[in-house]
């Protein structure tokens, strides 16, 4: 089992509509979460990041924790086309070391 | 500079070469990851250091890899007698502070696209 999980996609969302994106993650040790956007060809920029659970809201982002169930997702309203990219969720586990799923691709149709 | 900078942007190189990459992190951050990604991979842990350390380096695949931060800012990973295996985008990150703090956010550079012939 891979210490953080995302659904893969592609995740297709109209233009206008809420994105909604998974993560999951096994280490309990776990504090802090961090949402990175890639573009195909680009580094990972890193969008949100939460420690507390509950919501965190930044613009059109909404970070939501619940350390109870190791889940971690990201809510995109208003999803543009510039959204279109490939998100990564990243926990560091207990011994610090930042792990990242594989990404679910969103694709953002007009 | 305003962000992580990594040198080259790209190197192809032959089996067998020997390759350095660089990173030059934000001023003031005291940590520096490396990570190594493959196309339609999430970024793989491979080093990180804390000031000139190697606070953890058990994600380097094995000893033909090697890193270094000698004055606690600029990076440079090593990897000797490359392999076809060894292609991948090659990304480092800084952060303020330490893993398990508050405020540990990464910031990544553009990556080194490695390619071995």
């Amino acid at each position: 089992q891979k210490e953080v999980e995302q659904n893969s996609g592609p995740l297709s969302v109209p233009e206008g509509a809420i994105a909604s994106l998974n993560c999951t993650y096994s280490d309990r040790g776990s504090q802090s979460f961090f949402w990175y956007r890639q573009y195909s060809g680009k580094s990972p920029e890193l969008i949100m990041f939460i420690y507390s659970n509950g919501d965190k809201e930044d613009g059109r982002f909404t970070a939501q924790l619940n350390k109870a169930s190791q889940y971690v997702s990201l809510l995109i309203r208003d999803s543009q086309p510039s959204d279109s990219a490939t998100y990564l969720c990243s926990a560091p586990d207990s011994w610090g070391k930042f792990q990242f799923g594989a990404g679910t691709q969103v694709v953002v149709t007009p | 500079g305003a962000g992580v900078s990594q040198t080259p942007s790209n190197k192809v190189t032959e089996k067998g070469k020997y390759v350095e990459l660089r990173c030059d992190p934000i001023s003031g951050h005291t940590a520096l990851y490396w990570y190594r990604q493959s196309l339609g991979q999430g970024p793989e842990f491979l080093i990180y250091f804390q000031g000139t350390g190697a606070a953890d380096d058990s994600g380097l695949p094995n000893d033909r890899f090697f890193a270094v931060r000698p004055e606690g800012s600029v990076s440079t990973l090593k990897i000797q007698r490359t392999e076809r295996g060894d292609s991948a985008v090659y990304l480092c990150a800084s952060s303020r502070y330490a893993p398990g703090q508050e405020s540990n956010e990464q910031f990544f550079g553009p990556g080194t696209r490695l390619t071995v012939l």
